[in-house]
């Protein structure tokens, strides 16, 4: 089914460990974005993508490393991870009609201890 | 950036309507204004948008206050599946990049 795909669902880090969370889509969406939400708050954007090569920060990107090498893929990495990533990450598409929608992933709840 | 004001949540009885408000007094003119809902544990959906005139599609309807200063989402006939947060976020073309997530509207469905 055509969508965003997020890899895994579920994941536990200890404190310093690293990891890369997957987003791909099947859309050939050109804008990607990765969000992170909180216990009881809303979404805030931490990357995006607005093509192939392209990346820049949203606002709260300390901790998280991006990259675009692919339309399709657009992984999140953390280099060090900290208690306070602790969250659900979201990875979003849209394509070029901008009033369009974006698509979202179903998203990876990370922890860290 | 403008910002949406709604209500922290709103309760319903299933197959009744629910009118979901939305304040956006700061509202520019390039300004659209997008409906998304959360389901419990999934990501955003989108539902709706619009810019001036009211608008309908399957899953909703959006009406439009003239002066643009405020909108309302309406669920023509709510079901247990409809319950979710919901969020009004206005997008401009200039910063398209980013969706400004507020807390949004908690809708609970009674049966």
């Amino acid at each position: 089914n055509a969508g965003v795909t997020q890899t895994p669902k579920f994941q536990v880090l200890k404190t310093g460990q690293s990891m890369t969370l997957q987003c791909a889509q099947d859309m050939n969406h050109e804008y990607m974005s990765w969000y992170r939400q909180d216990p009881g708050m809303g979404l805030r954007l931490i990357h995006y993508s607005v093509g192939a090569g392209i990346t820049d920060q949203g606002e709260v990107p300390n901790g998280y490393n991006v990259s675009r090498s692919t339309t399709e893929d657009f992984p999140l990495r953390l280099l060090s991870a900290a208690p306070s990533q602790t969250s659900v990450y979201f990875c979003a598409s849209r394509g070029e009609t901008w009033d369009g929608g974006y698509t979202f992933g179903s998203g990876t709840r990370l922890t860290v201890v | 950036d403008a910002k949406t004001t709604q209500p922290n949540s709103m309760e319903s009885n299933e197959e009744e309507p629910v009118h979901l408000p939305c304040n956006h007094s700061t509202i520019s003119g390039t300004d659209y204004i997008h409906w998304y809902r959360q389901l419990p544990s999934q990501g955003p959906e989108y539902v709706i948008h619009g810019l001036t005139s009211n608008v309908n599609n399957r899953m909703a309807s959006l009406a439009i206050a003239e002066d643009r200063k405020s909108s309302t989402l309406i669920l023509h006939r709510a079901t247990l599946r409809d319950a979710a947060v919901y969020y009004c976020i206005l997008r401009r073309r200039s910063n398209d990049y980013k969706l400004s997530f507020g807390a949004g509207t908690t809708v609970t469905v009674r049966a």
